[in-house]
């Protein structure tokens, strides 16, 4: 089974460009999650999707950062303009229940410099 | 509010040596609990976690965990560390919101191990 996929793995862009990332769930899962860990702190809870629903997105920081999902399956985040304080690895998860029964599985994350 | 503390930042042990990586968590709730490690240049991957029932809890690679519900605890234990084991833990628990889980992280602990 392949497992969770994230790409680009780096990004450096400069503050006012935008980037898009993205997320190929373990097919299957209904349930997609993003997280940031921003440098020296805690990985940090940012939206959850069921299907293509944003189910609680209460920890995306400002209207600078844009999540999708189309259709259900992959997902996609957008920051535009990029400031230097996202700089940071964005991990993305997906589950198959909502309630993390299958302890939800993680990507190998993309790291993001805003430079 | 709910928060994880992992009061070891960095631990180095000797390779053969047994490891006892600390986790304190803040939950008004039964908790959901996980133990995440992270490789350098991979994601994150599920070593136990713990929902119910026994608190002495079975993880891939040789790991356990122990559920104090008394300490707000749930230590991560190995008997005897492996040089591979070297690499960075997280520790997690997952709030209950109305839609599921979403994982709140405490900021990791380093571990090196010494041949």
């Amino acid at each position: 089974e392949a497992g969770v996929t994230q790409f680009p793995s780096h990004s450096v862009i400069e503050k006012g460009q935008t980037v898009t990332l993205r997320c190929d769930p373990i097919s299957g899962h209904d349930n997609l999650y993003w997280y940031r860990r921003v440098m020296g702190k805690e990985i940090k809870f940012l939206l959850h999707f069921v299907k293509e629903s944003k189910q609680d997105e209460s920890g995306m920081p400002n209207n600078r950062f844009l999540a999708e999902r189309t259709g259900g399956t992959y997902s996609t985040l957008k920051v535009q303009p990029a400031e230097l304080e996202d700089s940071g690895v964005y991990f993305c998860a997906s589950s198959q229940d909502r309630w993390g029964n299958d302890g939800y599985t993680f990507g190998s994350g993309t790291r993001l410099t805003v430079v | 509010a709910q928060s994880v503390t992992q009061p070891d930042i960095h631990i180095t042990v000797s390779e053969g040596a047994s490891l006892e990586l600390r986790c304190n968590y803040s939950y008004g709730a039964t908790p959901y609990l996980f133990w995440y490690v992270q490789s350098p240049g991979q994601g994150l991957q599920l070593l136990l976690k713990y929902f119910s029932g026994d608190t002495l809890v079975q993880g891939i690679k040789g790991f356990e965990a122990e559920f104090k519900r008394s300490q707000s605890s749930f230590n991560l234990r190995k008997p005897s560390v492996h040089w591979s084991d070297a690499a960075e833990y997280f520790c997690a628990v997952g709030i209950l919101t109305g839609g599921g889980n979403k994982l709140t992280f405490g900021t990791g602990t380093q571990l090196k191990v010494e041949l």
